[in-house]
């Protein structure tokens, strides 16, 4: 079974700063993915950024950039230069066989931008 | 590329009314989809698996009878929620991947708000 771990509730970031979003995973499968998504308070989902459990190198998607340290099994998202849009919840999530399979989300972190 | 609709957005209706939800994949063939459940302030649960052309996979705990899905197309699954009552209110969400894309993420629809009275 698979089981993802989020650890901050809630975060309160300084506009223009940098914020790390903490996520940890297990799985007993090798190959695994994981994302990140970003819903805002109108619902949908945004998808923000993978890594391939097989991956050599951290992901990165223009301001978002994924810290991925395999041996402690941990995935967070870092979010620079943040600006008042990016105040959303955001959910870590993971699959096996890199995307195929359901997604098991993390209970999500409400990031809020201040001004 | 990869659109994932979804529709209706909003649904208020009566106690023991049925709805159907629909999920579409708009420039791509999905011969799975998924189907979540979000309660305010929580995470997304997924409900069930639905594969074109046979039966859906529930999750445990998830009533079949109650939810009831048909993935009669590569671009078309729904979700029907049978004999609703209030505590069927919830945000139910689609989520479909292109598998002709290679390693691409699932995309979402833009989920339904469904409030029973």
């Amino acid at each position: 079974a698979q089981k993802i771990t989020q650890t901050q509730p809630g975060m309160f970031v300084q506009e223009k700063e940098a914020v790390t979003l903490d996520c940890t995973y297990d799985t007993s499968d090798p190959s695994y993915g994981l994302f990140w998504y970003k819903q805002p308070s109108s619902g949908e989902m945004i998808f923000l950024i993978y890594q391939g459990s097989y991956d050599q190198q951290n992901a990165t998607e223009g301001r978002y950039s994924l810290n991925f340290q395999k041996a402690r099994k941990s995935a967070n998202l870092v979010i620079s230069a943040s600006q008042l849009g990016d105040s959303a919840m955001y959910f870590c999530a993971m699959t096996n066989n890199f995307g195929n399979e359901k997604l098991t989300f993390g209970t999500g972190t409400r990031l809020t931008i201040i001004p | 590329g990869a659109v994932v609709s979804q529709h209706p957005s909003w649904v208020i209706c009566k106690s023991g009314t049925s709805v159907k939800i629909e999920c579409r994949s708009l420039d791509f063939q999905a011969t799975t989809m998924f189907w979540y459940r979000q309660f305010p302030k929580q995470s997304l649960m997924l409900m069930a698996t639905s594969n074109e052309g046979s039966k859906a996979t529930y999750e445990q705990g998830v009533e079949k009878d109650k939810f009831l899905i048909n993935h009669a197309s590569l671009t078309l699954s729904t979700l029907t929620v049978t004999s609703a009552h209030p505590e069927d209110s919830s945000f139910y969400i689609c989520s479909a991947r292109d598998p002709a894309r290679g390693v691409q993420p699932q995309h979402f629809g833009d989920g339904t708000r469904l409030s029973i009275l």
